[in-house]
């Protein structure tokens, strides 16, 4: 399996504009968390799908940030307007299902940068 | 709310032991983890106990629990250039973070060649 894919791996753009990162989990894994990493706040857990329905989307920032599971393999997370502050690296992970022992397989994650 | 809490730096030579600490504050937590995150990678699993353990192996890592103190740690034999990463800590199944899994900040690890 080639693991957990995301896209771009590098996002540059310009205060204002929009951003649509995109991530297609292990084949098989019914569950997929989106994060985001700073220096400053390290791991925050933004949302999570299982069976592509929405869990828990409290760690979304604001309404700028929001999130889509249209199928089992495949999600993306939009920023739109996008800020400086947005500016980190975003991590999409999936495992097999939501129960404490299930394994969370992160993706290399994608660097974003606000100019 | 839950937390976990780990120091951010640790630096060893090649070939001495490695020890990093986690504290975690939710007593209910099911399962502990270590994740590695090399340079320009996402996280990956290393190791995990099960809540009803005291140790566990595993080659070169060794991972202590301490229930009562809420206290984990990872323990890396021999370490090398290679081990040189940031590994977290994390806990869950507990009540609070129910299925999420609730990660540390982080301790970046440096190997002295």
């Amino acid at each position: 399996d080639a693991g957990v894919i995301q896209s771009p791996r590098h996002e540059v753009t310009e205060m204002g504009q929009e951003v649509t990162l995109r991530c297609k989990p292990i084949s098989g894994h019914n569950s997929l968390f989106w994060y985001r990493q700073t220096m400053m706040r390290g791991l925050e857990l933004l949302i999570y799908f299982n069976n592509n329905v929405p869990i828990d989307d409290s760690g979304m920032p604001e309404d700028r940030f929001s999130a889509k599971m249209p199928n089992a393999s495949f999600s993306t997370l939009k920023i739109q307007p996008s800020e400086p502050r947005d500016s980190a690296v975003y991590f999409c992970a999936s495992s097999w299902g939501l129960a404490s022992q299930e394994t969370q397989y992160f993706g290399p994650g994608t660097r974003l940068l606000v100019l | 709310g839950e937390d976990v809490e780990q120091s951010l730096f640790l630096s060893v030579r090649e070939g001495d032991s490695s020890v990093i600490n986690c504290t975690y504050t939710d007593s209910s937590s099911t399962y502990l983890y270590w994740y590695k995150q090399e340079p320009g990678a996402g996280l990956q699993l290393l190791t995990y106990i099960f809540s009803n353990m005291d140790m566990k192996q595993d080659q070169r890592l060794t991972v202590l629990l301490n229930k009562k103190d809420k206290h984990l740690s990872l323990r890396i034999a021999d370490t090398q250039t290679g081990d040189s990463a940031i590994y977290f800590c994390a806990e869950s199944g507990g009540n609070t973070g129910g299925f999420k899994t609730i990660f540390g900040a982080g301790t970046r690890l440096f190997v002295k060649a």
